[in-house]
């Protein structure tokens, strides 16, 4: 089962604006990450913000986390067509410190040109 | 090699056949998953290695399934008597250390279809 749950499901927006997509998640977690898949492609790994970080930035890409609201969102800026893409957050529990990473369902963002 | 590597890239399987999916990882990452993914669906963790031992594979869905990384780097995931519900993306992803410390880096996956 899935331990996250992005919202929303699918998002359309012009190129230049900013995409924001949020994730929500059960347990206690170690770190929360996100990652971005292509159509018919693997996940590429963007991000990695720990439980006690509650901002990260990277290029145009900015994740926040609140554990108290067990919820992250990602926001990228100044959008282009190649960040058309699906988008997951993935969680590592916090009571295992070596196992897997659960991800949620997934934003399907599509940039219009 | 550069980056995770996956085989084959397709892969069609009549209902009751085994099939054999492979999975060569960066070179001297220790951990490895595999993941199954459903068409429209974020993906769902089958198993986990570190180096040669399986240390979880409570994702495994059911008996028919088996993975195996016997001298701790490339690893095969293996499934008995295919059914029509096995048909999705295989993901291998390996990490440096373990999951908790760095992101996966994830293989391109292998497109079950079962028929």
């Amino acid at each position: 089962s899935q331990q996250g749950e992005e919202d929303p499901q699918a998002l359309s927006i012009q190129e230049g604006e900013n995409a924001t997509m949020n994730c929500s998640y059960k347990t206690s977690i170690n770190n929360l990450q996100w990652y971005r898949q292509n159509s018919g492609r693997g996940l590429v790994h963007l991000i990695l913000i720990r439980s006690n970080e509650r901002e990260k930035h990277s290029g145009r890409l900015r994740v926040t986390l609140d554990t108290s609201k067990k919820s992250s969102s990602l926001l990228i800026t100044a959008s282009r067509a190649a960040d058309t893409a699906s988008y997951f957050c993935a969680t590592v529990p916090g009571y295992s410190s070596a196992s897997k990473i659960i991800f949620g369902s997934g934003t399907r963002l599509s940039i219009r040109p | 090699g550069a980056g995770v590597s996956q085989s084959p890239r397709y892969k069609v399987a009549k209902r009751g056949q085994d099939v054999a999916l492979r999975c060569d990882p960066i070179s001297g990452h220790v951990s490895l998953f595999w993941y199954q993914q459903a068409l429209g669906q974020g993906p769902e963790f089958l198993t986990y290695f570190q180096n040669e031992a399986q240390l979880d594979k409570s994702g495994l869905p059911s008996d028919r399934f088996f993975a195996e990384r016997p001298e701790g780097s490339v690893s095969t995931l293996k499934i008995q008597r295919t059914q029509q519900e096995d048909s999705a993306v295989y993901l291998c992803a390996s990490s440096l250390a373990g999951p908790s410390d760095y992101g996966y880096t994830f293989g391109s996956g292998t497109r079950l279809t079962v028929v």
